[in-house]
Protein backbone atom coordinates (compact mmCIF):
# COMPACT_ATOMS: atom_id res chain seq x y z
CA UNK A 1 0.00 0.00 0.00
CA UNK A 2 1.77 3.46 -1.29
CA UNK A 3 2.68 6.11 2.19
CA UNK A 4 3.77 8.83 2.55
CA UNK A 5 7.06 8.91 4.11
CA UNK A 6 9.58 11.38 5.85
CA UNK A 7 13.14 11.98 6.77
CA UNK A 8 14.37 12.44 8.96
CA UNK A 9 12.20 10.92 11.81
CA UNK A 10 14.51 13.01 14.58
CA UNK A 11 16.09 16.29 14.11
CA UNK A 12 18.38 18.04 16.44
CA UNK A 13 19.76 21.43 15.58
CA UNK A 14 20.36 24.67 17.39
CA UNK A 15 18.77 28.07 17.21
CA UNK A 16 19.62 29.87 14.47
CA UNK A 17 20.04 27.32 12.10
CA UNK A 18 18.15 26.45 9.21
CA UNK A 19 16.86 23.08 8.77
CA UNK A 20 14.91 21.19 6.14
CA UNK A 21 12.70 18.84 6.69
CA UNK A 22 11.95 16.12 3.84
CA UNK A 23 8.92 14.21 2.77
CA UNK A 24 7.56 11.71 0.07
CA UNK A 25 4.30 12.33 -0.73
CA UNK A 26 2.42 9.34 -2.34
CA UNK A 27 3.11 9.13 -5.71
CA UNK A 28 0.33 9.98 -8.07
CA UNK A 29 -1.26 12.62 -5.71
CA UNK A 30 -1.23 16.72 -6.36
CA UNK A 31 -2.16 18.18 -2.87
CA UNK A 32 0.62 18.40 -0.72
CA UNK A 33 0.05 19.86 3.28
CA UNK A 34 2.26 20.40 6.26
CA UNK A 35 1.01 20.41 9.98
CA UNK A 36 2.89 20.71 13.14
CA UNK A 37 2.15 19.64 16.50
CA UNK A 38 3.76 20.82 19.61
CA UNK A 39 4.41 18.17 22.24
CA UNK A 40 1.23 17.73 24.06
CA UNK A 41 -0.66 20.44 22.03
CA UNK A 42 -3.55 20.37 19.26
CA UNK A 43 -2.58 19.77 15.42
CA UNK A 44 -1.95 23.09 13.45
CA UNK A 45 -2.24 23.34 9.64
CA UNK A 46 1.26 25.26 8.78
CA UNK A 47 0.47 25.39 4.80
CA UNK A 48 -0.79 23.63 1.56
CA UNK A 49 0.28 23.41 -2.05
CA UNK A 50 -1.04 22.82 -5.31
CA UNK A 51 0.08 22.92 -8.77
CA UNK A 52 3.76 24.46 -7.38
CA UNK A 53 2.34 26.99 -5.68
CA UNK A 54 0.95 27.59 -2.19
CA UNK A 55 -2.76 27.45 -1.81
CA UNK A 56 -3.29 28.23 1.68
CA UNK A 57 -1.51 29.10 4.82
CA UNK A 58 -2.23 29.89 8.30
CA UNK A 59 -0.49 32.53 10.24
CA UNK A 60 1.56 30.09 11.70
CA UNK A 61 3.83 30.25 8.59
CA UNK A 62 5.38 33.21 8.53
CA UNK A 63 8.44 34.17 6.50
CA UNK A 64 10.35 32.13 8.42
CA UNK A 65 8.62 29.27 6.53
CA UNK A 66 8.95 28.15 2.82
CA UNK A 67 8.24 25.38 1.26
CA UNK A 68 9.25 23.46 -2.31
CA UNK A 69 8.51 20.48 -4.54
CA UNK A 70 11.73 20.43 -6.23
CA UNK A 71 11.77 17.59 -7.86
CA UNK A 72 8.51 15.11 -9.14
CA UNK A 73 9.05 13.40 -5.58
CA UNK A 74 9.97 15.46 -2.89
CA UNK A 75 7.96 18.14 -0.60
CA UNK A 76 9.99 20.03 1.15
CA UNK A 77 9.94 22.46 4.57
CA UNK A 78 12.38 24.72 5.26
CA UNK A 79 12.28 26.79 8.36
CA UNK A 80 15.30 29.49 7.93
CA UNK A 81 16.44 30.84 11.34
CA UNK A 82 14.76 28.26 13.91
CA UNK A 83 13.34 29.06 17.29
CA UNK A 84 13.14 27.10 19.93
CA UNK A 85 9.57 27.37 20.12
CA UNK A 86 10.14 25.73 15.98
CA UNK A 87 10.37 22.44 18.30
CA UNK A 88 7.52 20.11 17.78
CA UNK A 89 6.56 17.26 15.23
CA UNK A 90 6.06 18.17 11.99
CA UNK A 91 3.48 15.89 9.39
CA UNK A 92 3.37 16.03 5.83
CA UNK A 93 0.24 15.05 4.15
CA UNK A 94 -1.05 14.01 0.81
CA UNK A 95 -4.00 14.08 -1.27
CA UNK A 96 -5.09 13.02 -4.57
CA UNK A 97 -7.81 15.55 -5.38
CA UNK A 98 -7.89 18.41 -3.01
CA UNK A 99 -8.16 19.22 0.82
CA UNK A 100 -11.26 17.69 1.43
CA UNK A 101 -10.61 14.20 0.02
CA UNK A 102 -8.57 12.05 2.72
CA UNK A 103 -5.41 13.14 3.24
CA UNK A 104 -2.80 10.47 3.96
CA UNK A 105 -0.38 11.46 6.52
CA UNK A 106 3.81 10.28 7.10
CA UNK A 107 4.87 9.18 10.46
CA UNK A 108 6.35 12.65 11.08
CA UNK A 109 9.81 14.36 11.92
CA UNK A 110 10.39 15.48 15.23
CA UNK A 111 12.13 18.65 15.59
CA UNK A 112 14.04 19.65 18.62
CA UNK A 113 15.73 23.02 18.67
CA UNK A 114 18.26 23.55 21.52
CA UNK B 1 -12.29 33.09 14.83
CA UNK B 2 -13.50 29.65 14.98
CA UNK B 3 -12.23 27.33 17.71
CA UNK B 4 -12.96 23.58 18.28
CA UNK B 5 -13.53 21.78 21.83
CA UNK B 6 -12.65 18.65 23.13
CA UNK B 7 -13.36 18.83 26.70
CA UNK B 8 -11.87 15.01 27.60
CA UNK B 9 -8.19 14.96 27.46
CA UNK B 10 -8.06 11.14 28.70
CA UNK B 11 -10.77 8.66 28.63
CA UNK B 12 -10.83 5.58 29.57
CA UNK B 13 -12.97 2.20 28.42
CA UNK B 14 -12.89 -1.41 29.05
CA UNK B 15 -12.66 -3.40 26.27
CA UNK B 16 -16.19 -3.99 24.37
CA UNK B 17 -18.00 -1.21 25.89
CA UNK B 18 -19.41 1.70 23.94
CA UNK B 19 -17.56 5.19 23.61
CA UNK B 20 -18.05 8.64 22.83
CA UNK B 21 -15.85 11.33 22.37
CA UNK B 22 -17.01 14.64 22.43
CA UNK B 23 -16.36 17.72 20.23
CA UNK B 24 -17.78 20.97 20.38
CA UNK B 25 -16.82 23.95 17.71
CA UNK B 26 -17.58 27.78 17.71
CA UNK B 27 -18.70 28.77 14.33
CA UNK B 28 -21.36 30.40 12.86
CA UNK B 29 -22.48 28.79 10.32
CA UNK B 30 -22.35 25.05 9.87
CA UNK B 31 -18.42 23.91 9.31
CA UNK B 32 -17.14 20.66 7.33
CA UNK B 33 -16.05 18.71 10.59
CA UNK B 34 -13.80 16.21 10.98
CA UNK B 35 -12.24 13.13 12.86
CA UNK B 36 -8.81 11.85 12.73
CA UNK B 37 -7.63 9.09 14.74
CA UNK B 38 -3.55 9.07 15.40
CA UNK B 39 -1.46 6.11 16.67
CA UNK B 40 1.56 5.81 18.57
CA UNK B 41 4.37 6.89 16.67
CA UNK B 42 2.37 7.42 13.21
CA UNK B 43 0.95 10.53 11.50
CA UNK B 44 -3.40 11.20 11.40
CA UNK B 45 -5.84 9.06 9.90
CA UNK B 46 -9.09 10.00 8.43
CA UNK B 47 -12.38 8.59 10.39
CA UNK B 48 -14.77 10.16 9.20
CA UNK B 49 -16.19 13.47 7.60
CA UNK B 50 -19.29 15.56 6.92
CA UNK B 51 -19.59 18.39 4.89
CA UNK B 52 -23.85 18.37 4.58
CA UNK B 53 -26.73 15.81 4.44
CA UNK B 54 -27.17 12.95 6.81
CA UNK B 55 -26.05 14.05 9.82
CA UNK B 56 -24.92 10.81 11.34
CA UNK B 57 -22.45 9.99 8.93
CA UNK B 58 -20.23 6.37 9.04
CA UNK B 59 -16.44 5.88 8.90
CA UNK B 60 -14.26 3.67 8.81
CA UNK B 61 -13.20 0.84 12.19
CA UNK B 62 -16.74 0.97 13.12
CA UNK B 63 -16.91 4.39 13.89
CA UNK B 64 -20.02 6.53 13.56
CA UNK B 65 -20.67 10.13 14.39
CA UNK B 66 -23.28 12.77 14.97
CA UNK B 67 -23.94 15.92 13.87
CA UNK B 68 -26.06 17.89 15.85
CA UNK B 69 -26.62 21.54 14.87
CA UNK B 70 -28.25 22.91 17.58
CA UNK B 71 -25.06 21.86 20.30
CA UNK B 72 -22.65 22.76 17.52
CA UNK B 73 -21.55 19.70 18.23
CA UNK B 74 -19.81 16.50 16.12
CA UNK B 75 -19.60 13.27 19.00
CA UNK B 76 -17.82 10.30 17.66
CA UNK B 77 -19.11 7.08 19.18
CA UNK B 78 -18.29 3.26 18.82
CA UNK B 79 -20.60 0.89 20.54
CA UNK B 80 -17.72 -2.02 21.32
CA UNK B 81 -14.27 -0.67 21.72
CA UNK B 82 -11.48 -2.87 20.99
CA UNK B 83 -8.05 -2.67 22.21
CA UNK B 84 -6.49 -1.68 19.04
CA UNK B 85 -8.90 1.72 19.40
CA UNK B 86 -5.96 2.83 21.97
CA UNK B 87 -4.94 6.13 20.52
CA UNK B 88 -5.51 10.04 19.95
CA UNK B 89 -8.12 11.34 18.66
CA UNK B 90 -8.44 14.94 17.05
CA UNK B 91 -11.81 16.78 15.78
CA UNK B 92 -11.17 19.09 12.94
CA UNK B 93 -13.02 22.33 11.69
CA UNK B 94 -12.95 23.89 8.47
CA UNK B 95 -15.09 27.21 7.42
CA UNK B 96 -17.27 25.77 5.27
CA UNK B 97 -17.15 27.51 1.55
CA UNK B 98 -13.82 29.33 2.63
CA UNK B 99 -10.35 28.23 2.45
CA UNK B 100 -8.95 24.89 3.30
CA UNK B 101 -7.59 26.38 7.13
CA UNK B 102 -8.90 23.36 9.60
CA UNK B 103 -8.83 24.39 13.32
CA UNK B 104 -8.28 21.11 15.80
CA UNK B 105 -8.86 20.09 19.13
CA UNK B 106 -6.22 19.32 21.80
CA UNK B 107 -7.65 15.60 21.48
CA UNK B 108 -8.80 13.18 23.30
CA UNK B 109 -6.52 10.82 24.52
CA UNK B 110 -8.42 7.02 24.76
CA UNK B 111 -7.08 4.34 26.79
CA UNK B 112 -8.89 0.59 26.67
CA UNK B 113 -8.39 -1.50 29.48
CA UNK B 114 -8.74 -5.29 28.59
Amino acid sequence: EPEVTQTPSHQVTQMGQEVILRCVPISNHLYFYWYRQILGQKVEFLVSFYNNEISEKSEIFDDQFSVERPDGSNFTLKIRSTKLEDSAMYFCASSLSGPYNEQFFGPGTRLTVL
Amino acid sequence: AQSVTQPDIHITVSEGASLELRCNYSYGATPYLFWYVQSPGQGLQLLLKYFSGDTLVQGIKGFEAEFKRSQSSFNLRKPSVHWSDAAEYFCAVVQSGGSYIPTFGRGTSLIVHP
